[in-house]
């Protein structure tokens, strides 16, 4: 079975600076990856995803990620944090067939 | 375009009631999913459907069951409910493996 590893489960960081969350999956085949972001009392939204080429993928809001198959991660980023990137954020596993795993969520907490 | 609609947002039953949460979206989605979102556990799956007539339990079904008599609609019956039943509930759609679901606004059930 396919596992999703979200390494932190709170990220503290201060408005303006760079932040990282970090993402690690399961498998030995071909996969398609997403980054998701639930805002208070909301529904979960797709940041991005990646299916196939380059491994640098820009999403929404600024955020962009790295696929890396030799590490199995794929990492979100986002080069400056404002208040409003306040929000649980969830990375999720996808292959052929009809399964969808998510990890266990960040919150990241972006402090004036 | 309406998205996943999902109804009703809040609801309180006592323990031993039934209910049926629901979800429908009009966006001629294959894939049609229940997940449970519990603090610190992420996202779990209830039950899946691949299609009209076609459902399958996911990784947490005990205590309820669904139904697809139609492409658009995926009601969750909860049974007989149970204070471990506390949780949010969501339903989400996607087309295929290699897009991401569109969640709905989600269902925040509280059993007595």
């Amino acid at each position: 079975a396919q596992s999703v590893t979200q390494l932190d489960s709170q990220v503290p960081v201060f408005e303006e600076a760079p932040v990282e969350l970090r993402c690690n999956y399961s498998s030995s085949v071909s996969v398609y990856l997403f980054w998701y972001v639930q805002y208070p009392n909301q529904g979960l939204q797709l940041l991005l995803k990646y299916l196939s080429g380059s491994t640098l993928v820009k999403g929404i809001n600024g955020f962009e990620a790295e696929f890396n198959k030799s590490q199995t991660s794929f990492h979100l980023r986002k080069p400056s944090v404002h208040i409003s990137d306040t929000a649980e954020y969830f990375c999720a596993v996808s292959r052929t067939g009809n399964q969808f795993y998510f990890g266990t969520g960040t919150s990241l907490t972006v402090i004036p | 375009n309406a998205g996943v609609t999902q109804t009703p947002k809040f609801q309180v039953l006592k323990t031993g009631q039934s209910m049926t949460l629901q979800c429908a979206q009009d966006m001629n989605h294959e894939y049609m999913s229940w997940y449970r979102q519990d603090p610190g556990m992420g996202l779990r799956l209830i039950h899946y459907s691949v299609g009209a007539g076609i459902t399958d339990q996911g990784e947490v079904p005990n205590g309820y069951n669904v139904s697809r008599s139609t492409t658009e609609d995926f009601p969750l019956r909860l049974l007989s409910a149970a204070p471990s039943q506390t949780s949010v509930y969501f339903c989400a759609s996607r087309t295929g493996s290699n897009y991401g679901y569109t969640f709905g606004s989600g269902t925040r059930l509280t059993v007595v």
